[in-house]
């Protein structure tokens, strides 16, 4: 079965800082997504990422895949107080009868002031 | 079309309770999935279907839990004889998709949380 990991599980950085979360999986995927959630929320997409070197960036978060890895990471640049949310990563997989959504287990991110 | 609906938002009920919930897709999507998140995990996979057919359950899914799209529409998750350890949020999406694969990701509804007291 499909495995989904994300570290850290929780995260605590500064406003201004930088840092870079991991999701790494078990088995061959072409397609990587990101999300965000926030407390008692609903999944909010970030990215689509559907092939191996896809890097894409929207403000001050940028993801990247390298399927041959088995990794994508999440860059966070000069994090505000805006990004405190549970990222989640999920990881596509074709299957006979359709596509079905593996999640990672989740980042808690919390930036402070 | 303003995206995947959820109805309720909210639901707490008595410990051996039937309850209903309903997702309304994005209307060109042919692909509905049923997830459910615990506090402080990921959404887990229940149950997936295309059109009105329903391809996939979990192992999560139990005798207890049923699922329809009767038109291919609208989709119903019933829990009978609900335990505590239902309590959670119910998450919706949806997915256009052709064949094996879906073009387009996933858009999730707001989710419905249960609480079974």
């Amino acid at each position: 079965e499909l495995k989904v990991e994300q570290n850290p599980l929780f995260l605590s950085m500064q406003e201004g800082k930088n840092y870079t979360i991991y999701c790494n999986y078990s088995t061959t995927s072409d397609r990587l997504y990101w999300y965000r959630q926030d407390p008692g929320k609903s999944l909010e997409s970030l990215f689509v990422l559907l092939s191996n070197g896809a890097v894409k960036q929207e403000g001050r978060l940028m993801a990247s895949l390298d399927t041959k890895a088995r990794l994508s990471t999440l860059h966070i640049t000069a994090a505000v107080h805006d990004l405190s949310a549970t990222y989640f990563c999920a990881v596509d997989m074709r299957r006979d009868t359709g596509n079905q959504f593996y999640f990672g287990t989740g980042t808690s991110l919390t930036v402070i002031p | 079309d303003t995206g995947v609906s959820q109805d309720p938002r909210h639901k707490i009920t008595k410990r051996g309770q039937n309850v209903t919930f309903r997702c309304d897709p994005i209307s060109e999507h042919n692909r509905l999935y049923w997830y459910r998140q615990t506090l402080g995990q990921g959404p887990e996979f229940l149950t997936y279907f295309q059109n009105e057919a329903q391809l996939e359950k979990s192992r999560l899914l139990s005798d207890r839990f049923s699922a329809e799209r009767p038109k291919g529409s609208f989709s119903t998750l019933e829990i009978q004889r609900t335990e505590q350890g239902d309590s959670a949020m119910y998450l919706c999406a949806s997915s256009f998709g052709g064949g094996r694969i879906s073009y387009y990701g996933y858009t999730f509804g707001s989710g419905t949380r249960l609480t079974v007291v």
